[in-house]
């Protein structure tokens, strides 16, 4: 089966400029987090889709982050401006429960540098 | 919120020597715990996973124990081998309005040598 798409694969910008970054999970997962990962760290959940809706986004920084999942499928998230401390890498994951104890199908990643 | 801890940050070992990684969390609630192996540059893959009603699960060479009036979890990894080399990252899950998220260790990084 396919797996989750993420693109682009890197992108590096300066800070206050904005950034957009897509995901395409698995066919069929209801699910769909978006995860960020600073260097040397685990990944921190940002924000988690049901379907279309949205279950959790408390760790979200909302007045520079967004996110949407128009027609419960593809994902994007945005930072608008970014800071020098967004530098991370983005990883979006899926599953096809409410993630209570499913396997989660990660990405790629989009690796972001904030110069 | 939960509170995941991990330990240790690095891990060296010799090929066919036994690793272990060791965990600890703060949400008695939780009852979900996953291992994810992250090589360098890749993503994050589930390798093992154990619920809340099992001590222990194992795996060929892989194995997960759980003590839950401890609140903590481990991986353990028998003969060890160099593609064994990466990042490990426990998880915990936590509900949260009716759904479950998981949050992650700060992660372990394991360098066999051969």
């Amino acid at each position: 089966e396919a797996g989750v798409a993420q693109s682009p694969r890197y992108k590096i910008i300066e800070k206050r400029q904005s950034v957009a970054f897509w995901c395409n999970p698995i066919s069929g997962h209801a699910t769909l987090y978006w995860y960020q990962q600073i260097l040397g760290q685990g990944p921190k959940l940002l924000i988690q889709f049901q379907n279309n809706g949205v279950v959790d986004d408390s760790q979200l920084p909302k007045d520079r982050f967004s996110a949407e999942r128009l027609k419960g499928v593809d994902s994007t998230l945005k930072i608008q401006p970014a800071k020098l401390e967004d530098s991370a890498v983005y990883l979006c994951a899926s599953s096809d429960h409410r993630g209570a104890g499913e396997k989660l199908f990660f990405g790629s990643g989009t690796q972001l540098s904030v110069l | 919120g939960e509170n995941v801890e991990q330990h240790p940050s690095t891990l060296s070992v010799q090929e066919g020597d036994s690793a272990v990684i060791k965990c600890t969390y703060s949400d008695s609630a939780s009852n979900y715990f996953p291992w994810y192996k992250q090589e360098l540059g890749k993503r994050p893959q589930l390798i093992i996973d154990i619920r809340s009603n099992v001590g222990e699960k194992k795996d060929q060479r892989i194995a997960v124990t759980l003590n839950k009036t401890a609140k903590h979890f481990s991986l353990h990894i028998t003969e060890t081998q160099p593609e064994d080399s990466a990042v490990y990252f426990c998880a915990a899950s936590i509900r949260n309005t009716g759904f479950q998220k998981l949050v992650f260790g700060t992660g372990t990084r394991l360098l066999v040598s051969p």
